[in-house]
């Protein structure tokens, strides 16, 4: 099946900062999502992006599919940005849509 | 309301004991999914579903049991509770079919004492 690497495993940020999160995977994708896992453990879509950029706010995606990854980028981070970005890919034909996930991205912002 | 929900959110059960989380959806037809998501190993599949009485096993299926007789529901059974299976567990369903976005019940947190 698809293999999904996530880097860095963790990252510090100060409040106000940038930073870019990477996804890779292993085959070809016809879905690709990222998600937020707040303190509180809910799962929150962020964008679901098999291809392209998307923007929403404070947060861009950038899925490159025939180099097979993908990036999320926070931009003038804050304290409510912290939690587990998860990156999450299905790689079509008979699976279902079922998503493997990355192990994740521990984004830690202190004010 | 649309969405997908879960319960309970939080269950303490003793070693041996059945216990079934409940998930719910209101898209009616959907592909639906358990994962679980423990430390160091991520998000994990357990179950998913294409349709009703359409099921199969994910990654990590051993000791739990599912069935889907109406569309919008799909239990997760664990027919005899092991301290492994503490984790929390997290229902998901693709409402446009499998080629689009994924969404997540709120977790079901799982304690086998």
């Amino acid at each position: 099946g698809i293999q999904v690497e996530q880097s860095p495993p963790d990252l510090i940020l100060q409040e106000g900062a940038n930073s870019t999160l990477r996804c890779n995977f292993s085959d070809s994708v016809n879905n690709l999502q990222w998600f937020h896992q707040n303190p509180w453990g809910q799962l929150i879509n962020l964008f679901y992006i098999p291809s392209g950029t998307k923007q929403n706010g404070r947060l861009s995606a950038t899925t490159v599919a025939t180099e097979r990854y993908s990036l999320l980028y926070i931009s003038s981070s804050q304290t409510t940005d912290s939690g587990v970005y998860f990156c999450a890919a299905h790689a079509g034909g008979t699976s279902y849509g079922k998503l493997t996930f990355g192990q994740g991205t521990i984004l830690t912002v202190h004010p | 309301d649309a969405g997908i929900t879960q319960s309970p959110r939080y269950k303490i059960t003793e070693t041996g004991r059945q216990v079934t989380l409940m998930c719910h959806q209101t898209w009616s037809h959907s592909y639906m999914f358990w994962y679980r998501q423990d430390l160091g190993h991520g998000l994990r599949l357990i179950y998913y579903s294409a349709a009703a009485d359409i099921t199969d096993k994910g990654e990590v299926p051993d000791g739990y049991v599912v069935s889907r007789s109406k569309t919008e529901n799909f239990p997760l059974t664990l027919e005899s509770a092991t301290r492994s299976q503490t984790s929390v567990y997290f229902c998901a369903a693709l409402p446009g079919g499998p080629e689009t976005e994924a969404f997540f019940g709120q977790g079901t947190r799982l304690t086998v004492v």
